[in-house]
C-alpha cells in the first residue's frame, strides 16, 4: 500500500524568504503526486501535480515541486514567501496502473506554514 | 463554472441522530470521492463512487456509514446513529475520469455531534 510522509509538522519562515516543504512517498511504481493547500476552515486547493514527463513541475501562486525517483521525494518550493501563503500544505499520492488511477488519494499528515512579517 | 458543491457547510447533530451530507460534483464529472478529516489527523479516504456504483469503499467504517451516487442528483454520505467520534470535516472531491485523475475538492461539511 502507498504511504506519504511529511516530516515537518510546522514550519515558520519570514516573509520574502525561500521555502521548501518536504514530502516522501512509498509506492512500488511511478505514482501520481499532488500538492494541495488548505486555509483554515476551507477546502483543499490543488497547487500542482506530477503524472509523468518533466520532473520539475510548476504550479499556481509561484510554487514548484521536483520529483526525485531515487529519493522517493516530491518537495514543494517557493523562492519568496508571501504572508498570504500561511496555510496547511498536504502532499498526496495516487496509485495507478498503466495510466488508470485507483481513485484513492493517500495524504501526508500536513505541514502548517506560518509566515512572519 | 461552479466547482464542487457541498451542503450543508455546517451540521450539528445529537448523539443517535442521522446525518446526511450532500455533494454535487463539478459539471462533466462522474466520479465522486469522500474523505474525512478528524481533529489532529490527516485526510483519510472513505469511499469512491461512480454514477450508481460504489467502486471502492475500503475506507468506510463497517457500520452506520453508507454512501450513494444516484443517476440523478447529488452524492449522499449518510451516517446513522451518530456518535461524538464522528465529529469531523467531511470533504467531497470529483474527477472527470480515472485517467490522469485530478480531484477537485469541495469546501467540506463540518459535522459536530453533541
Amino acid at each position: 500500500a502507498q504511504s506519504v510522509t511529511q516530516p515537518d509538522i510546522h514550519i515558520t519562515v519570514s516573509e520574502g524568504a525561500s521555502l521548501e516543504l518536504r514530502c516522501n512517498y512509498s509506492y512500488g511504481a511511478t505514482p501520481y503526486l499532488f500538492w494541495y493547500v488548505q486555509s483554515p476552515g476551507q477546502g483543499l486547493q490543488l497547487l500542482l501535480k506530477y503524472f509523468s514527463g518533466d520532473t520539475l513541475v510548476q504550479g499556481i501562486k509561484g510554487f514548484e515541486a521536483e520529483f526525485k525517483r531515487s529519493q522517493s521525494s516530491f518537495n514543494l518550493r517557493k523562492p519568496s514567501v508571501h504572508w498570504s501563503d500561511a496555510a496547511e500544505y498536504f502532499c498526496a499520492v495516487l496509485a495507478n496502473a498503466g495510466g488508470t488511477s485507483y481513485g484513492k488519494l493517500t495524504f501526508g499528515q500536513g505541514t502548517i506554514l506560518t509566515v512572519h512579517p | 463554472n461552479a466547482g464542487v458543491m457541498q451542503n450543508p457547510r455546517h451540521l450539528v447533530r445529537r448523539r443517535g441522530q442521522e446525518a446526511r451530507l450532500r455533494c454535487s460534483p463539478m459539471k462533466g464529472h462522474s466520479h465522486v470521492y469522500w474523505y474525512r478529516q478528524l481533529p489532529e489527523e490527516g485526510l483519510k479516504f472513505m469511499v469512491y463512487l461512480q454514477k450508481e456504483n460504489i467502486i471502492d469503499e475500503s475506507g468506510m467504517p463497517k457500520e452506520r456509514f453508507s454512501a450513494e451516487f444516484p443517476k440523478e442528483g447529488p452524492s449522499i454520505l449518510r451516517i446513522q446513529q451518530v456518535v461524538r467520534g464522528d465529529s469531523a470535516a467531511y470533504f467531497c472531491a470529483s474527477s472527470r475520469d480515472r485517467v490522469d485523475n485530478e480531484q477537485f475538492f469541495g469546501p467540506g461539511t463540518r459535522l459536530t455531534v453533541l
